[in-house]
């Protein structure tokens, strides 16, 4: 079983502040790694897909990076609003299309 | 129309009860999960379907039982439940049902066993 880590637990931000927090994962042997958005009483909603070492994405104030051979990919959040209060999942499909998840990063934005 | 719907918010069951959750999409998806989540904890698969077939079965108690009517619609049969089944229930589904699909979760149904 694969341990998917996911750091800090949870955050607290200043509004207007940039944040980042990191999903590490102690193999490359997988096929694509997920990062999910969960507000509370919401449906996940998916981020971003990455397959290759040296991935950036982009959506908005939120990028995601994947850095496969030292085993992690950060989120970092821009600018954060209030909105962007959320649980914030990374996941793994390993060859199939099952996907496991890492245990979430808790970010509340302080007006 | 991208959304999962899942029926109903809220169920409470007892332990002899039979009761179904409900899960439908529109988006054409040709692939459906069921995934369970304990408080505090990430989200776990139980079930995939895959082109209306079951495609992965994690070892999953039997007093859980899938179907898959259509590709639209997705149920989750259960019976004779114990209180440590208690949780969030999540629908999702992906387009192909292959590795790197992007999956679209539904709000889920929060389960209490009494």
């Amino acid at each position: 079983i694969l341990n998917v880590e996911q750091s800090p637990q949870s955050l607290h931000v200043q509004e207007g502040d940039s944040t980042n927090f990191t999903c590490s994962f102690p193999s490359s042997n997988f096929y694509a790694l997920h990062w999910y958005r969960w507000e509370t009483a919401k449906s996940p909603e998916a981020l971003f897909v990455m397959t290759l070492n040296g991935d950036e994405k982009k959506k908005g104030r939120i990028s995601a990076t994947l850095n496969t051979k030292e085993g992690y990919s950060y989120l970092y959040i821009k600018g954060s609003q209030p909105e962007d209060s959320a649980t914030y999942l990374c996941a793994f499909n390993f060859g199939n299309e099952k996907l496991t998840f890492g245990t979430g990063t808790r970010l509340t934005i302080i007006p | 129309d991208t959304e999962v719907t899942q029926t109903p918010k809220h169920l409470v069951m007892g332990m002899t009860n039979k009761k179904s959750l409900k899960c439908e999409q529109h988006m054409g998806h040709r692939a459906m999960y069921w995934y369970k989540q304990k408080a505090k904890k990430p989200p776990e698969l139980m079930f995939v379907y895959s082109y209306e077939k079951l495609s992965i079965n994690e070892s999953v108690p039997s007093r859980f039982s899938p179907e898959c009517p259509n590709s639209s619609l997705l149920n989750l049969h259960l019976h004779a439940l114990q209180p440590e089944d208690s949780a969030l229930y999540l629908c999702a589904s992906s387009q192909e049902g292959v590795a790197g699909d992007e999956q679209y979760f539904g709000p889920g149904t929060r389960l209490t066993v009494t």
